[in-house]
C-alpha cells in the first residue's frame, strides 16, 4: 500500500495564479482532510470530506475550494493565490471520524505533504 | 482558545525514557486526549489516545491524572529516530457539529547519543 500520496511535492506560483493539489489514499478510508502548517505552529483544518460528494469547512477555509469525486482521491484548489498560504500543506485520511469529525475516533494517516510558495 | 500547554523542547539520552508532559485543564468529561509526532520534513505520525485510563501500545504509553488535567507521553527506551516534535491533541466540540483541533506548537525532543 502507497498509503496517502500528494501531488505535488513543491510549487512556486505568483500571486494571482490558480493550482490544485491531489491528494490520493489506497486504503479504502471514509474520511480525508486537508491542513495547512505554518512556521512553528502545528496543524490547521481547512477543509474535510466525510465520504464522496461530500466536502465541510475546517478552521480556516478562507481561499479555498475542494471536491472528493471519488472516495480515493481529495482535491483542494486555490483559485487566485496570494502570498498568506505559502505554506506546508498536509492530506490526512481516516477510516471514520479522525481528529475533525464523528462520534468516534480513528488514526489519521497523513501524506508527505506539498510545499507551496506564493510570491 | 489554548486547550493544551506543552513545554516548547526538551532534551533525552539516548536509551533513556522520554517523559512528555501536557496540561489539559479544560478537557471536558468525554473528551480523549491524543498524541501525535512529526518526524522533520514528514507528515504527523499517531502514537496513542486515551481518555482516563493509562494507555500502553508498541510504541509509548500514555499516563493520565485522575482529574484528567494533564497527562504524560513515555517512549521508554528512547531512540535516534524519535527525535521529533510531539503533539498533545484536544478536540473541542463546535457548536455548528463536529470538532475543532488545536495542535499548538508541541514539544520539540532532542534524543542525543
Amino acid at each position: 500500500n502507497a498509503g496517502v500520496t500528494q501531488t505535488p511535492k513543491f510549487r512556486v506560483l505568483k500571486t494571482g495564479q490558480s493550482m490544485t493539489l491531489l491528494c490520493a489514499q489506497d486504503m479504502n478510508h471514509e474520511y480525508m482532510y486537508w491542513y495547512r502548517q505554518d512556521p512553528g505552529m502545528g496543524l490547521r483544518l481547512i477543509h474535510y470530506s466525510v465520504g464522496e460528494g461530500t466536502t465541510a469547512k475546517g478552521e480556516v477555509p478562507d481561499g479555498y475550494n475542494v471536491s472528493r469525486l471519488k472516495k480515493q482521491n481529495f482535491l483542494l484548489g486555490l483559485e487566485s493565490a496570494a502570498p498568506s498560504q505559502t505554506s506546508v500543506y498536509f492530506c490526512a485520511s481516516s477510516t471514520s471520524g479522525g481528529l475533525a469529525g464523528g462520534s468516534s475516533y480513528n488514526e489519521q494517516f497523513f501524506g508527505p505533504g506539498t510545499r507551496l510558495t506564493v510570491l | 482558545d489554548a486547550k493544551t500547554t506543552q513545554p516548547p523542547s526538551m532534551d533525552c539520552a539516548e536509551g533513556r525514557a522520554a517523559n512528555l508532559p501536557c496540561n489539559h485543564s479544560t478537557i471536558s468529561g468525554n473528551e480523549y486526549v491524543y498524541w501525535y509526532r512529526q518526524i522533520h520534513s514528514q507528515g504527523p505520525q499517531y502514537i496513542i489516545h486515551g481518555l482516563k485510563n493509562n494507555e500502553t501500545n508498541e510504541m509509548a504509553s500514555l499516563i493520565i491524572t485522575e482529574d484528567r488535567k494533564s497527562s504524560t507521553l513515555i517512549l521508554p527506551h528512547a531512540t535516534l529516530r524519535d527525535t521529533a516534535v510531539y503533539y498533545c491533541i484536544v478536540r473541542v466540540p463546535k457548536n455548528t457539529g463536529g470538532f475543532k483541533t488545536i495542535f499548538g506548537a508541541g514539544t520539540r525532543l532532542f534524543v542525543k547519543a
